[in-house]
């Protein structure tokens, strides 16, 4: 079975510019997350997709952010226009169950 | 708020010895607590976990305790291997309803000294 993926697994992109990250999950995993790791500090929540719909978005940082799930399959996380302080690493999981889950490689975003 | 400390934030032990990471969170409605191993450049990687019916959970040289009352959960590894070095992350499930938000610990550094 495929582990999550995640692509790019690099982005370098100037403040100003729109860069989109995307995730597939297992399949068959109606849960889909997307969590951030700044700087070396711990990993936080950004969304919660159950399928297509947004089951949680409190962690998602300001209006720059936009997830999307159509379909309820991959997902898109558009960061427009980035700053230098969305540099980090963004990871996706995927659970079957809204419990145990699966995380991805994860995409390093540096924004110069 | 919710939030989930993690201590220490490094720990470098020589190979064959123990290593104890402690977590402690403040959702008293908190109930799955898993362990993610981080190495270098790789995903996060679930090693396991316990849920709050669950004192003690062990599975080979790792185990997790839980202790309810007094919201905190430790990691334990016994005999540990240079392979064992790692950022190792705690995290529980905040709120009701399954939702599924991890909310992480600030991770440990562990090195394992041959």
């Amino acid at each position: 079975e495929a582990g999550v993926t995640q692509f790019p697994s690099h982005s370098v992109i100037e403040k100003g510019q729109t860069v989109t990250l995307r995730c597939d999950p297992i399949s068959g995993h109606d849960n889909l997350y997307w969590y951030r790791r700044v700087m070396g500090k711990e990993i936080k929540f950004l969304l919660h997709f159950v399928k297509e719909s947004k089951q949680d978005e409190s962690g998602m940082p300001n209006n720059r952010f936009l997830a999307e799930r159509t379909g309820g399959t991959y997902s898109t996380l558009k960061v427009q226009p980035a700053e230098l302080e969305d540099s980090g690493v963004y990871f996706c999981a995927s659970s079957p169950n809204a419990d145990t889950q699966y995380f991805g490689p994860g995409t390093r975003l540096t924004v110069l | 708020g919710e939030n989930v400390e993690q201590h220490p934030s490094t720990l470098s032990v020589q190979e064959g010895d123990s290593a104890v990471i402690k977590c402690t969170y403040s959702d008293s409605a908190s109930n799955y607590f898993p362990w993610y191993k981080q190495e270098l450049g790789k995903r996060p990687q679930l090693i396991i976990d316990i849920r709050s019916n669950v004192g003690e959970k062990k599975d080979q040289r790792i185990a997790v305790t839980l202790n309810k009352t007094a919201k905190h959960f430790s990691l334990h590894i016994t005999e540990t291997q240079p392979e064992d070095s790692a950022v190792y992350f705690c995290a529980g499930v905040i709120g009701s309803g399954n939702t599924g938000k991890l909310i992480f610990g600030q991770g440990t550094t562990l090195q394992v000294k041959p």
